[in-house]
């Protein structure tokens, strides 16, 4: 069971929007920056968002990323069937003293 | 351009060790927060540990499952970061990643990912 939470999985039409939540609590997301990732089948992990809602160079701005509280979320407009993958959010845990990723959404276009 | 390859991964019997490297390349690697992150097949992403920069102490911190088995190091004149692992289990079968942040993003947001390297534990 992760600490941080997210749904299985999503789906949308080419051209759609989606959103990827992820939910934590006052000693992970609630005090700490929020991070994505998105891994293509049979890849590494890539940084997507960072710091809740920057984006790495090269990241096109169809994804964005923001926090309230003790979740967050992932958006993901105008799909497109390359962003077919699963996608991650990463925060830290003080009571743990630990990096903490959500378990994980895959998504189907 | 910025870079770290793992390398060391094999099959080991259950109650083996095992020691996994990783070289970095293109970014100040003795600044970095370096960790090691695994998978298991299908599964998704889990955290081992971390060590911090010296000039941050150096200190490390694991993962529940595997404190007191795993130890990670560094040695920032070789720009290589280690992971010895011991009484190795089956569920610690994983591809290993080395990852860290390249300074650009954060000490906690992890920009720079290998390709892994694959443990097997089965007798």
């Amino acid at each position: 069971q992760s600490v941080l939470t997210q749904p299985p999985s999503v789906s949308g039409a080419p051209g759609q929007r989606v959103t990827i939540s992820c939910t934590g609590s006052s000693s992970n997301i609630g005090a700490y920056d929020v991070h994505w990732y998105q891994q293509l089948p049979g890849t590494a992990p890539k940084l997507l968002i960072y710091g809740n809602r920057n984006r790495p160079s090269g990241v096109p701005d169809r994804f964005s990323g923001s926090k309230s509280g003790t979740s967050a979320s992932l958006a993901i407009t105008g799909l497109q069937t390359e962003d077919e993958a699963d996608y991650y959010c990463q925060s830290y845990d003080s009571s743990l003293r630990a990096v903490v990723f959500g378990g994980g959404t895959k998504l189907t276009v | 351009e910025v870079q770290v390859v793992e390398s060391g991964g094999g099959l080991v019997k259950p109650g083996g060790s095992l020691r996994l490297s990783c070289t970095a390349s293109g970014f100040t690697f003795r600044n970095a927060w370096m960790s090691w992150v695994r998978q298991a097949p299908g599964k998704g992403l889990e955290w081992v540990g971390r060590i911090k920069s010296k000039t941050d102490g150096g200190t490390t911190d694991y993962a529940a499952p595997v404190k007191g088995r795993f130890t990670i190091s560094r040695d920032d004149s070789q720009n290589a970061l280690y992971l010895q692992m011991n009484s190795l289990k089956t569920e610690d079968a994983a591809v290993y990643y080395c990852i860290g942040p390249s300074g650009a993003t954060g000490l906690n947001a992890f920009d720079v990912w290998g390709r892994g390297t694959m443990v097997t534990v089965s007798s």
